[in-house]
């Protein structure tokens, strides 16, 4: 598995848009990008995943350049409900039943009101 | 629909004294399945994980070991805990042959505390 390197912790204020970077300069040909959302005393939850350029659900967006060396989940209009922390994985989706998800620190997000 | 099942929810035990937590899955069959520890304040670790009946794999050599007796049902065992266990044990399962999906499915959890 590729490794991940992301900003430990972030702060925002409620209604802002957050952007948090995952860095993965050794990522495969055959690697998506995946990100997780833990909140406190719960199991992490899949937010989104994506190969390359841009993937949009009713959670978040994920943004991805040319190169897939980094990728941007952005979080629109984040609430104090969104305080948690957040995870980049990268891996080969089609070796997934077989590969365990390697976890990184995430980045920790504190929204303020 | 699939669910995943944890038991205890929280648990405090005497350090010296033995383990088993119980991790079921419903609604699929044939998963991967994953033991995960999260340390105060840290990530989460990858403890064991199982692509099949008897089929273990340790990802971190300690004290602690995983059984899988049964299709759905992953147990995590240790005979005598260590202060260094405490944590947040999580079970997961995903399917075996994703095709477009890199995604895990997490149970509650089982907070243990060592004392």
């Amino acid at each position: 598995l590729a490794k991940t390197t992301q900003p430990i912790s972030m702060d925002s204020y409620e209604g802002q848009e957050v952007n948090i970077t995952c860095s993965h300069n050794n990522i495969a040909t055959n690697d998506y990008i995946t990100w997780y959302q833990q909140f406190p005393s719960q199991g992490p939850r899949f937010i989104i995943q994506g190969y390359k350029t841009k993937v949009t659900n009713e959670v978040a967006s994920l943004f991805i350049p040319a190169d897939r060396k980094s990728s941007t989940l952005s979080l629109p209009r984040v609430s104090l409900s969104d305080t948690a922390v957040y995870y980049c994985l990268v891996g080969d989706v089609t070796n997934s039943g077989n590969t365990p998800l390697v976890f990184g620190k995430g980045t920790r997000l504190s929204v303020i009101a | 629909s699939q669910t995943i099942h944890q038991w205890p929810a929280t648990l405090v035990q005497p350090v010296g004294s033995p383990l088993s937590l119980e991790c079921t899955v419903e609604g699929t069959s044939n998963p991967n399945l994953y033991w995960y520890r999260q340390a105060a304040g840290r990530g989460l670790q990858l403890l064991f994980y199982s692509v099949g009946i008897g089929q273990i794999s340790s990802e971190v050599p300690q004290n602690l070991s995983a059984s899988r007796p049964q299709d759905r049902q992953f147990i995590l065992s240790s005979k005598k805990l260590l202060l260094s266990d405490s944590g947040f044990y999580l079970c997961a399962w995903s399917v075996k042959q994703a095709v477009t999906t890199y995604e895990q499915y997490f149970g509650p959890g089982t907070r243990l505390t060592v004392t």
